[in-house]
């Protein structure tokens, strides 16, 4: 399995609103609803911001949103803050019941 | 509130077996809501998902790994068990333990360990 692709890298001032893609597909993200979005920081563990492509769970802040087209998610975080500078990974479940993850988005806040 | 940890050697020769242990607390890993699974990330890498087990003990593994690799569950202990077979210096990496959760219409990692550092040495 390929690993989903993400850009290498997004940056933003504070305030506006950035949004990372995340393209797969048919076998993963065009064809199941269960694509999940991770926050890292440096030397932390993976935080899960988004679930089930849209949902956050609980004690995530609003600003952070995931939708999805045909076989490319998206994650958009509003407002963004200092707060926020941090890895960002994709990940989709997939036809042969396995997971798989993109390679990940550098955020940088201005 | 669930907590998972990983413990095992930090340091691996080459060509031998990776053994970790995830211990599960605050929660038990016999429920059917949830499976179990194993993901890495190399030094300066992405997240790599290695494998999972289920409620029913059914067990997937990433294809690139499936030759190499065990992930176990021992109920009566609460313990996931991850063995990788013939390691090289690619498999040096923080490994993490995660929960699942899976019922209709949804289905994530929700709970991850903090990870535990492995490297391979020659």
């Amino acid at each position: 399995q390929s690993a989903l692709t993400q850009p290498a890298s997004v940056s933003g001032s504070p305030g506006q609103s950035i949004t990372i893609s995340c393209t797969g597909t048919s076998s993963d993200v065009g064809g199941h609803n269960y694509v999940s979005w991770y926050q890292q920081h440096p030397g932390k563990a993976p935080k899960l911001m988004i679930y089930d492509v849209s949902k956050r769970p609980s004690g995530v802040s609003s600003r952070f949103s995931g939708s999805k087209s045909g076989n490319t998610a998206s994650l958009t975080i509003s407002g963004l803050q200092a707060e926020d500078e941090a890895d960002y990974y994709c990940s989709s479940y997939t036809n042969s019941v396995t997971w798989v993850f993109g390679g990940g988005t550098k955020v940088t806040v201005l | 509130q669930l907590q998972l940890q990983e413990s095992g050697p930090g340091l691996v020769k080459a060509s031998e077996t990776l053994s970790l242990i995830c211990t599960v607390s605050s929660g038990s890993i016999s429920s059917s809501s949830y499976y179990w699974g194993w993901i890495r990330q190399p030094p300066g890498k992405g997240l790599e998902w290695i494998g999972s087990i289920y409620y029913s003990g059914s067990t997937y593994y990433n294809p690139s790994l499936t030759s190499r690799v065990t992930i176990s569950a021992d109920t009566s202990k609460n313990e996931l068990s991850l063995k990788l077979s013939s390691v090289t210096a690619a498999d040096t990496a923080v490994y993490y333990c995660a929960r699942g959760f899976l019922e209709w219409l949804s289905n994530h990692m929700d709970v991850w360990g903090k990870g535990t550092t492995v490297t391979v040495s020659s």
